[in-house]
């Protein structure tokens, strides 16, 4: 399957500053990366689907404006949390699926607002 | 709407086998995925099922009947190192992944 690398593993920041969350697919080209968030204790909620070189598309209730996804390669995909808030706090994840199987995950970014 | 069910926690002993359920009502179907997650950790592929049947790979097995709506992840000699969060995730006809929450499997010696 594809190896995905996601950066950074963790960072704090401050309450009112952005974050940015880099995914690169290593071994395969990826039109198309998911982004995930992880409540703790909860289940993955799909946040949005990164489209190579077009808009992404954002599912029911997340904010576009705060979640900005760039998708300028076909192998990198960037989040950027936005004037972030303690409750954006959240493990986030991206994924690549590789045909019609193969869903390959990032490592994952701990975010913790302060 | 769509809805994945399984159990929210389960408690084993180490080498022993426990069963992990997951029911499941989507909006089409291409298959059932089983993930492994430690905490802190990103999901891990575990199995596939798109076929009724059983597969099975080393000590892990997965069922799956689509008629039923219906799947179940089988972990035999359980390790210590199995305690983690098993996540039952279907695939859509849009092969979009629908998740359930999670079953977190606490090993104890």
């Amino acid at each position: 399957g594809a190896v995905v690398s996601q950066h950074p593993s963790w960072v704090i920041c401050k309450s009112g500053t952005s974050v940015k969350i880099e995914c690169r697919s290593l071994d395969f080209q990826a039109t198309t990366m998911f982004w995930y968030r992880q409540f703790p204790k909860q289940s993955l909620m799909l946040m949005a689907t990164s489209n190579e070189g077009s808009k992404a598309t954002y599912e029911q209730g997340v904010e576009k404006d705060k979640f900005l996804i760039n998708h300028a390669s076909l192998t990198l995909s960037t989040l950027t949390v936005t004037s972030a808030h303690p409750e954006d706090s959240s493990f986030y994840i991206c994924s690549v699926r590789q045909g019609a199987l193969g869903y390959t995950f990032g490592s994952g970014t701990r975010l913790t607002v302060v | 709407g769509q809805n994945i069910d399984q159990p929210t926690e389960m408690t084993a002993t180490e080498g022993a086998i426990v069963q992990i359920n997951c029911t499941y009502q989507t909006s089409g179907f291409n298959g059932l995925f089983w993930y492994q997650q430690h905490a802190g950790e990103a999901p891990t592929f575990l199995s596939y099922n798109v076929l009724d049947g059983l597969e099975e790979k080393g000590r892990f097995s997965s069922f799956l009947s689509r008629s039923k709506g219906y799947s179940y992840l089988l972990l035999k000699e359980l390790q210590m190192k199995d305690s983690a969060s098993y996540l039952c995730a279907v695939m859509d006809s849009n092969y979009q992944l629908i998740w359930g929450a999670g079953t977190k499997l606490i090993i104890k010696p």
